[in-house]
C-alpha cells in the first residue's frame, strides 16, 4: 500500500506559468517532507524540504506547501522554465524514528517553450 | 559538495551471472543506500547500511545482497541475475545525525539482464 502518492504521472506547463505538483500521504507519523528532481540518466537531486512545524518553505522559484490536516503537500515552481522539465519525486519520513524517506512514484513535468 | 559515484553507468549481463555494482561516497557519510527505479514504480529501497559491516533489508531485498567493508564503499550484489532485475540502480548516502533525511544520489547504473 502506497504511503506516499503522486497521483499525476505527468504534467505539461507553458514556460513562464506556474507548475504545481501534488503529493498525498497516508502515514500521520511522517513529519519531514522532501522533493527531489531527476533528469533522465542522472540520479535524483535534492530540491527542497519542509518540516511539519511549518506550512510553507520557499527557495527561489520553488515553494513547498504543507497541509497537515489534509495530509497533502505541493511544490510550486514559478515561473516555470524549460530546464525544469524532469521527474519530481515527493518523499516523506519520520525524523525521530526510521528517518529513511518513503518515495512517491514521481511526476514527469514538461515545460514547453 | 557531496559526491557519490557508481562504478558503471551501463551494464549488460546474462541471466545467471553474478553482478557487482559498486558505490563510493566522498563525504564521510555514515548511511548508504541502494534503490532501484522502475517506470511507474518510483524508488524502491533494496538495502541500506548504517555503518561498516552493518546492513539492513529494505523493501525489496530478494535476489540481492550487499557488502560494506569500508565506510565510503557500499556494494550491491546480484547473486544470479535474472531478467526481472533489469532496472536503474541508484546508490545514495546521508549523514547519521541532523540532516539525515536528505539523501545524496549517485548517477545511477542502468542494468540490462538478457
Amino acid at each position: 500500500d502506497q504511503q506516499v502518492k503522486q497521483n499525476s504521472p505527468s504534467l505539461s506547463v507553458q514556460e513562464g506559468r506556474i507548475s504545481i505538483l501534488n503529493c498525498d500521504y497516508t502515514n500521520s507519523m511522517f513529519d519531514y517532507f522532501l522533493w527531489y528532481k531527476k533528469y533522465p540518466a542522472e540520479g535524483p537531486t535534492f530540491l527542497i524540504s519542509i518540516s511539519s512545524i511549518k506550512d510553507k518553505n520557499e527557495d527561489g522559484r520553488f515553494t513547498v506547501f504543507l497541509n497537515k490536516s489534509a495530509k497533502h503537500l505541493s511544490l510550486h515552481i514559478v515561473p516555470s522554465q524549460p530546464g525544469d522539465s524532469a521527474v519530481y519525486f515527493c518523499a516523506a519520513s519520520v525524523s525521530g524514528g526510521s528517518y529513511i524517506p518513503t518515495f512517491g512514484r514521481g511526476t514527469s513535468l514538461i515545460v514547453h517553450p | 559538495d557531496v559526491k557519490v559515484t557508481q562504478s558503471s553507468r551501463y551494464l549488460v549481463k546474462r541471466t545467471g551471472e553474478k553482478v557487482f555494482l559498486e558505490c563510493v561516497q566522498d563525504m564521510d557519510h555514515e548511511n548508504m543506500f541502494w534503490y532501484r527505479q522502475d517506470p511507474g514504480l518510483g524508488l524502491r529501497l533494496i538495502y541500506f547500511s548504517y555503518d561498516v559491516k552493518m546492513k539492513e533489508k529494505g523493501d525489496i531485498p530478494e535476489g540481492y545482497s550487499v557488502s560494506r567493508e569500508k565506510k565510503e564503499r557500499f556494494s550491491l550484489i546480484l547473486e544470479s541475475a535474472s531478467t526481472n532485475q533489469t532496472s536503474m540502480y541508484l546508490c545514495a548516502s546521508s549523514l547519521a545525525g541532523q540532516g539525515r533525511e536528505t539523501q545524496y544520489f549517485g548517477p545511477g547504473t542502468r542494468l540490462l539482464v538478457l
